[in-house]
């Protein structure tokens, strides 16, 4: 079945550093994928929806300057934090979308636990 | 806004001993639902859905009907195993979006 790859699955870095995480779709093309962030014991909160070629909707409260968004081909998006700090410590987790429009199949990444120290 | 409420969790279960999941929502027109589970180490995986008023969703056992007048997708399981034990969440997506919104998640341990 269709499979979506992230990576990495964790990552340690130094406060006001930058992190990327791809997310990668696997075996079809994603012209949409979405970037959640899972908070300790709280549900998964969308920040961004990522299309294909143009720029990514962010959530309202979601800083597109420091969360950038890059989907610069069909099966690849892109999340790097720049200039991380300890708040920005989670759980992302990417999905997308298979081709079909808004009700076609989603499949989720495994997701990137990020620690800052 | 649109919201999704679970029951919070653990929840903690010997095997063969039925599990609820309660879900309500509140959201304008018809939204789809859905259950997705995430296993230990493992990313979000559609395990039902339903698109319609009294639409049941099943899949390994589980059900969920989506009832209107409550406002509620509850996932049910009549005998539960250890390999049942994970984290589910409920979702909906509005008819003509794009989004999911998910509940807050529900952790299950099943113990033999």
């Amino acid at each position: 079945g269709a499979v979506v790859s992230q990576h990495p699955s964790w990552v340690i870095c130094k406060s006001g550093t930058s992190v990327k995480i791809e997310c990668r779709s696997l075996d079809f093309q994603a012209t949409t994928m979405f970037w959640y962030r899972q908070f300790p014991k709280q549900s998964l909160m969308l920040m961004a929806t990522s299309n294909e070629g143009s720029k990514a909707t962010y959530e309202q409260g979601v800083e597109k300057d420091k969360f950038l968004i890059n989907h610069a081909s069909l099966t690849l998006s892109t999340l790097t934090v720049t200039s991380a700090h300890p708040e920005d410590s989670s759980f992302y987790i990417c999905s997308a979308r298979e081709p079909g429009g808004t009700n076609s199949p989603l499949h989720f990444g495994n997701g990137t636990r990020l620690t800052v120290t | 806004g649109d919201s999704v409420t679970q029951m919070e969790g653990p929840v903690t279960l010997s095997e063969e001993a039925f599990l609820t999941i309660n879900c309500t929502y509140t959201a304008t027109g018809y939204p789809s639902l859905f259950w997705y589970v995430q296993y230990p180490g493992e990313g979000l995986q559609l395990l039902l859905k339903a698109t319609k008023a009294d639409d049941k969703g099943s899949n390994k056992g589980f059900e969920a009907t989506y009832r209107k007048e409550t406002t509620s997708f509850h996932l049910e399981k009549g005998s539960v195993q250890v390999s049942d034990s994970a984290v589910y969440f409920c979702a909906l997506k509005r008819a003509a979006g794009n989004k999911l919104t998910f509940g807050g998640g529900t952790r299950v341990l099943v113990k033999p």
